[in-house]
C-alpha cells in the first residue's frame, strides 16, 4: 500500500535537545496528522493539521501543515525522557473510497543517547 | 486512554486456523477503522464501517472480514491463518465518516506459529 516517506528514521536525543522530523508525500493530503506509539501500546493522536501552511502546538510540540499540501513537520522543543517512541506521520485525503482514511509513514524512532 | 477497547490483547494460534479480534470505539463514535501493523508494511489499512455498513476497503485479504454490530462494536475475522499473518492488529475509532482524526485502541498482538 501507499505509505509516506517520514524521515529520519531514527534519532538519538540528550534531554533539552530540540528535535525535528518530517513527512513527505507525491501526493495532496487535506489533513495531516502525528501520532505517537509507544512498545506495546497503539498510537496516540499528538495534533492535526487542517489547513495549507497551518502552525499548531500542543505544548512542547509544533507541527505545520505543508504549503504545498505535501509535506508535514513536526519539532519537539527541550526533549525529555518520555518523548522517546515512534513518530508517525500519516495523511488524510478526504472521503471516498479508501481515500477516506489514513496513510501513515513507518515513522521516527526518537531513542536516548547513551 | 484513548477510550478505544480490543480484545484480547495477546492471541498465539495455528497455521490454518481462525480468530476473532474484538473492536469497542469511543463513547459516541460511529465510524471503526481496521489497521494491521507489521515491521517490513507498517501501519496498513484494512477496512472502515460506519453505523453498521461497511465503507471503504483499503488492502484486506479476502481470508479476512469484518462486521460492526447495532451496538457499534466491531469485529476482525481472520481465517485460514498463515504466518505471515502474525502482526499487530488496530482498531481505530472516530466520531465522523470522514474520520480525520482517528483515535486507536491498545491493539491485538497476533502470533501465528
Amino acid at each position: 500500500g501507499q505509505q509516506l516517506n517520514q524521515s529520519p528514521q531514527s534519532m538519538f536525543i540528550q534531554e533539552g535537545e530540540d528535535v525535528s522530523m518530517n513527512c513527505t508525500s507525491s501526493s495532496i493530503f487535506n489533513t495531516w496528522l502525528w501520532y505517537k506509539q509507544d512498545p506495546g501500546e497503539g498510537p496516540v493522536l499528538l495534533i492535526a493539521l487542517y489547513k495549507a501552511g497551518e502552525l499548531t502546538s500542543n505544548g512542547r510540540l509544533t507541527a505545520q501543515f505543508g504549503i504545498t499540501r505535501k509535506d508535514s513537520f513536526l519539532n519537539i522543543s527541550a526533549s525529555i525522557p518520555s518523548d522517546v517512541g515512534i513518530y508517525f506521520c500519516a495523511g488524510h485525503r478526504g472521503y471516498g473510497g479508501s481515500q477516506g482514511n489514513l496513510i501513515f509513514g513507518k515513522g521516527t524512532k526518537l531513542s536516548v543517547k547513551p | 486512554d484513548s477510550g478505544v477497547t480490543q480484545t484480547p490483547k495477546h492471541l498465539i494460534t495455528a497455521t490454518g486456523q481462525r480468530v476473532t479480534l474484538r473492536c469497542s470505539p469511543r463513547s459516541g463514535d460511529l465510524s471503526v477503522y481496521w489497521y494491521q501493523q507489521s515491521l517490513d508494511q507498517g501501519l496498513q489499512f484494512l477496512i472502515q464501517y460506519y453505523n453498521g455498513e461497511e465503507r471503504a476497503k483499503g488492502n484486506i485479504l479476502e481470508r479476512f472480514s469484518a462486521q460492526q454490530f447495532p451496538d457499534l462494536h466491531s469485529e476482525l475475522n481472520l481465517s485460514s491463518l498463515e504466518l505471515g499473518d502474525s502482526a499487530l492488529y488496530f482498531c481505530a475509532s472516530s466520531v465522523t465518516l470522514e474520520g480525520h482524526e482517528q483515535y486507536f485502541g491498545p491493539g491485538t498482538r497476533l502470533t501465528v506459529t
